[in-house]
């Protein structure tokens, strides 16, 4: 089976960088993906990792380290609108056939002025 | 970018009626779809893989004679949620994976049922 793990709840300060890690335990790792989640809404993609190292994508990068099991999204220059819930997701060589990904609780991150 | 739409985006309904959830992709062929639901201040929790032109694949403790799925086409796929009651009162997502390296889950817009 999978396990993800992850911080509740952050909070920062606008303008600010903060960091949401997230472990994973899985059998067969075949990537590491976050989600960007406003209340009510969808998710949207933000990241994908599938080898050690950082991924920069403007002002959010995503870090992975597969032999410690563990990520995590960057984000940085914070803005109010940043405000939201960042999801942590794994996808298992076991799952590649239908490729769905199992998500983490989620990290609810509130920016304050 | 793909685009993947879902409708309607809310529903109300009686307890013991049905609901029929719709979910296209836009721009991209899907053979799979995923459908999740998630619980407030909860994640998302994967229910079922919908194949097209197959049988779905339910995931452990979801009722397959409760939740309908049928992918009648390469962009279509529907969840009917039957004799609804209270506790499926929930924010159903679904999602399609674009093919593309990195390949990438686009999320419909969700659709929120409440059950009353």
């Amino acid at each position: 089976g999978q396990n993800i793990d992850q911080p509740t709840e952050m909070t920062a300060t606008e303008g600010a960088i903060v960091q949401i890690n997230c472990t994973y335990q899985t059998s067969g790792f075949n990537g590491l993906f976050w989600y960007q989640q406003h209340a009510g809404e969808a998710p949207t993609f933000l990241s994908y990792n599938v080898l050690d190292g950082l991924e920069e994508k403007g002002r959010f990068s995503s870090f992975l380290s597969r032999s410690k099991g563990y990520s995590y999204l960057l984000l940085k220059e914070l803005q109010m609108k940043d405000s939201a819930s960042y999801l942590c997701a794994v996808r298992s060589t076991l799952d590649t056939g239908r490729r769905a990904l199992t998500f983490g609780s989620g990290t609810r991150l509130q920016v304050q002025p | 970018g793909a685009v993947v739409s879902q409708h309607p985006s809310w529903v109300i309904c009686k307890s013991g009626t049905s609901v029929k959830i719709e979910c296209r992709s836009l721009d991209f062929q899907a053979t799979t779809m995923f459908w999740y639901r998630q619980f407030p201040k909860q994640s998302l929790m994967l229910m079922a893989t919908s194949n097209e032109g197959s049988k779905a694949t339910y995931e452990q403790g979801v009722e397959k004679d409760k939740f309908l799925i049928n992918h009648a086409s390469l962009t279509l796929s529907t969840l009917t949620v039957t004799s609804a009651h209270p506790e499926d009162s929930s924010f159903y997502i679904c999602s399609a994976p674009t093919g593309i390296k990195p390949e990438t889950q686009y999320f419909g817009p969700g659709t929120r049922l409440l059950v009353l």
